[in-house]
């Protein structure tokens, strides 16, 4: 079964425009992590969230975690044609600091 | 730093063909791991290593094996290849919970 589970499944915007997609979890986390996956490409780690942390900025990059929510958000400001991607949360479980479980993943395309 | 490499890139099986897929990393991470991944969906832990001589079944285990004999490098062994085996198949290293991916080996079966 999926940890982490995100939404929407795909987003497209304007260039310009800011794109925010949603994680899910189901059990009590260290960290939440985001990736970005390109087309036919392997996954970048992009930013990772600690359980005692709400917020966090990555350059045009802002997460935010909910731990009584289990839940987290990736905002991208301010978009370009090349954030165009496939973004997934990965969590690993506690008592597994390495071992990530991923979601199915929001595939965003930015409109030029 | 070459970080994590994946070799071949791409491979086409036949039906109860065996295969190895080779994975290095020279950052000296103790955790090693396997993920397939299907279309549209997210990453599927095959199996993993926290260190040379240990490994573990992950979530789809069956139908591959795994060994560790140096910490440099994890291979994937394919036993008898199956068409539900198609998939592309990522190898990851970690430290202190950052993982780093490989760029992917396309596997397909016939």
């Amino acid at each position: 079964s999926q940890q982490g589970e995100e939404d929407p499944q795909a987003l497209s915007i304007q260039e310009g425009e800011n794109a925010t997609m949603n994680c899910s979890y189901k059990t009590s986390i260290n960290n939440l992590q985001w990736y970005r996956q390109n087309s036919g490409r392997g996954l970048v780690h992009l930013i990772l969230i600690r359980s005692n942390e709400r917020e966090k900025h990555s350059g045009r990059l802002r997460v935010t975690l909910d731990t009584s929510k289990k839940s987290s958000s990736l905002l991208i400001t301010a978009s370009r044609a090349a954030d165009t991607a496939s973004y997934f949360c990965a969590t690993p479980p506690l008592g597994s600091a390495r071992q990530l479980t991923f979601g199915s993943g929001t595939q965003l395309t930015v409109l030029p | 730093n070459a970080g994590v490499t994946q070799t071949p890139k791409f491979q086409v099986l036949k039906t109860g063909q065996s295969m190895t897929l080779q994975c290095a990393q020279d950052m000296n991470h103790e955790y090693m791991s396997w993920y397939r991944q299907d279309p549209g969906m997210g990453l599927r832990l095959i199996h993993y290593s926290v260190g040379a001589g240990i490994t573990d079944q992950g979530e789809v285990p069956n139908g591959y094996n795994v060994s560790r004999s140096t910490t440099e490098d994890f291979p994937l062994r394919l036993l008898s290849a199956a068409p539900s085996q198609t998939s592309v198949y990522f190898c990851a290293s970690s430290y202190v919970g950052l993982v780093t991916f490989g760029s992917g080996t396309r596997l397909t079966v016939v």
